[in-house]
């Protein structure tokens, strides 16, 4: 049964710091891996999807990269600004199209 | 393109009460997910649906949920009998036939149920 586990479960950084969050996965038979962002009472935001053959994905300031044999992603955020604060969602699709979340990391970004 | 619409965003409903959740996927997407995300906890899967076929309702509690995708109109989820407990955020999501590229998964706002 796959297992997601993120790391830090919170995290307050000052604007324009550079920060990475981690997601870690039990089963390395992963089809992909989707980053998500939610904010405080709303929907889940597509931010970043992985395929299994890919390393890495990037939009914008994100960056998210992916090893499998390790069972490891990370999403790295550049500059960060205010408008970053929200909870960020990592999730493994096994090919049987239930995702399986991670609990997720709140990020609040001091202005 | 409207997105994943999902209706009612907030419903309550009182103990013993019949709650029905609505999700239309986005044009296109013909598999339709649901998800659960009780208060302070991760969201779990419940019930994965094609058109007029359940494939995967593994997540599903066993008595008073079930789930359908007519072929005409939006998935339904119900739940009946709803208890305190069932209090959460509901979420659909859909996505294209394809496994292949980089097809996702497209979320709704998601519908949050309250039993009072």
């Amino acid at each position: 049964k796959q297992e997601v586990t993120q790391i830090p479960a919170a995290l307050s950084v000052p604007e324009g710091e550079n920060l990475v969050l981690n997601c870690s996965f039990t089963d390395s038979a992963i089809y992909n891996l989707q980053w998500f962002r939610q904010d405080p009472g709303k929907g889940l935001t597509s931010l970043l999807l992985i395929q299994s053959s890919q390393r890495e994905q990037t939009s914008g300031r994100l960056n998210a990269s992916l090893d499998k044999s390790s069972g490891r992603s990370t999403l790295y955020i550049a500059a960060s600004q205010p408008g970053d604060s929200a909870t960020y969602l990592c999730a493994s699709d096994t090919g049987r199209r239930a995702l399986t979340f991670g609990s997720g990391t709140r990020l609040q970004v001091q202005p | 393109n409207a997105g994943v619409m999902q209706n009612p965003r907030h419903l309550v409903r009182r103990r013993g009460q019949e709650a029905r959740l609505r999700c239309s996927p986005m044009k296109g997407h013909s598999h339709v997910y649901w998800y659960r995300q009780l208060p302070e906890e991760g969201l779990k899967f419940m019930v994965y649906l094609q058109k007029e076929n359940i494939i995967d309702e593994s997540g599903m509690p066993k008595e008073r949920f079930s789930a359908e995708f007519p072929k005409e109109g939006p998935s339904i989820l119900r739940i009946q009998q709803v208890v305190r407990g069932d209090s959460a955020a509901y979420f659909c999501a859909s996505s294209p036939p394809s496994l292949d590229g980089n097809y996702g998964y497209t979320f709704g706002s998601g519908t949050r149920l309250t039993v009072v």
